[in-house]
This record gives C-alpha cells, sequence and structure tokens, in this order.
C-alpha cells in the first residue's frame, strides 16, 4: 500500500520567494492534516481537512500561508512571501476520519529560508 | 504551558541495553495516546497506540504504557540496536475539536556500538 507522498523533498529560497508543497494521502483517507515541524521541536498542526472542507486553520499564518484540497484527495500548501522563521519540516498526514489508528505521516518537506 | 512533556529530553546507551522513556501530560480530554519515531530528516512513523485507562502494548522491541488517571505514560525499549537512535515523540489525541493532535517536543535516543 502507497503511504502519504509528499514532494518536494527539499527547498531553499530567499526570503521573500513563493513555495508550494503538494502532498498525495493514502487513498481512501479523508482526513489530511499540514504540521510544521521547526528544527528540534514537535509539529505544530497548521491545518486540517476533512474531504474537501477546512476544519481547523486557526493556526495557519493567513496573511503568508494558504492550504486547498479542492478535491478532498491531494493537497497543496503554498507560502506566499517567505521568512527565515518559516524554516522547518512540513509534514503531511491522513487518516480515516480521527481513527488513530489509520493515521500515517509523510517523508515531510525540509524547507530553508536564507 | 507545554501540555506534553517528554523526559529526559536526550539519552545516550550502549547498544543491547535497554532504556525508558517519560511522557507526562495535561491534555483533556485524552482519548488516546501514540508513540512516534522520527529519524533525522523523516517523517514519523507510528510505534504504538494507547487508548484503555490503564493500557499496556507491545510491539516487537517496544512497549509502552498508558495511565490516563495520572496522565503519564511510558515507553520502554528493549535490547537497544544502533537503528534505534532517533527522536521519540509522544502524542496525546482528543476526540473532537481543531487541534486532533497534541504532540510532546521528543527524546532523543542515541545508541552508541
Amino acid at each position: 500500500e502507497a503511504g502519504v507522498t509528499q514532494s518536494p523533498r527539499y527547498a531553499v529560497l530567499q526570503e521573500g520567494q513563493a513555495v508550494s508543497f503538494w502532498c498525495d494521502p493514502i487513498s481512501g483517507h479523508d482526513t489530511l492534516y499540514w504540521y510544521q515541524q521547526p528544527r528540534d521541536q514537535g509539529p505544530q498542526l497548521l491545518v486540517y481537512f476533512r474531504d474537501e472542507a477546512v476544519i481547523d486553520n486557526s493556526q495557519l499564518p493567513s496573511d503568508r500561508f494558504s492550504a486547498v484540497r479542492p478535491k478532498g484527495t491531494n493537497s497543496t500548501l503554498k507560502i506566499q512571501s517567505a521568512k527565515q522563521g518559516d524554516t522547518a519540516t512540513y509534514l503531511c498526514a491522513s487518516s480515516l476520519g480521527l481513527s488513530q489508528n489509520t493515521l500515517y505521516f509523510g517523508a515531510g518537506t525540509r524547507l530553508s529560508v536564507l | 504551558k507545554t501540555q506534553v512533556e517528554q523526559s529526559p529530553q536526550s539519552l545516550v546507551v550502549r547498544q543491547g541495553e535497554n532504556c525508558v522513556l517519560q511522557c507526562n501530560y495535561s491534555v483533556t480530554p485524552d482519548n488516546h495516546l501514540r508513540w512516534f519515531k522520527q529519524d533525522t530528516g523523516k517523517g514519523l512513523v507510528s510505534l504504538t497506540v494507547l487508548v484503555d485507562q490503564k493500557d499496556k502494548t507491545s510491539n516487537g522491541r517496544y512497549s509502552a504504557t498508558l495511565d490516563k488517571d495520572a496522565k503519564h505514560s511510558t515507553l520502554h525499549i528493549t535490547a537497544t540496536l544502533l537503528d534505534d537512535t532517533a527522536t521519540y515523540i509522544c502524542v496525546v489525541g482528543a476526540p473532537q475539536g481543531g487541534r486532533a493532535l497534541i504532540f510532546g517536543t521528543g527524546t532523543t535516543v542515541s545508541v552508541s556500538p
């Protein structure tokens, strides 16, 4: 069974540049999460979806970050104008509902903003 | 205040030794607790999930306990291998709500030859 796939694996940007991260969840998983994990810290939830609907984006910096899941399958997280403080690993996870037995994480995208 | 606290922050063990990781939390409600292993620069791999009020699980050389009354969990790694070198993250999950998972900051385990 294919796992959660993320791309790219790495990204290096100058401040002010834009970047998009892509996530392909496990087939059939209706719930998709995006987390930000700064170096040496635990992941912090940014946003999560049930199908195409945003359930909680309260921790998403709305002025520069956006996330979509238009068909309830793949998802894209975009940073419009990156800052050095955005340097982190961005993890995508998916599950069937909130069932923790089906929760799987992707390998992440490691972002460095210079 | 951190809702999920792990200790120690880091530890070094020699290959073949056992180690115990601690997780204390203040999350309410605490529907379940999960331990993840994260290799450097990689995603999180689930080791075990604990659900019951007082629960125990075993997954190969990994075993875990949960006491919801004490809001405390332990992860035991038996006969460590070099491949056990990683960060181990404790995660508490609520049944509903926006923040479905509350992550600890992890314990970094280094296994030496």
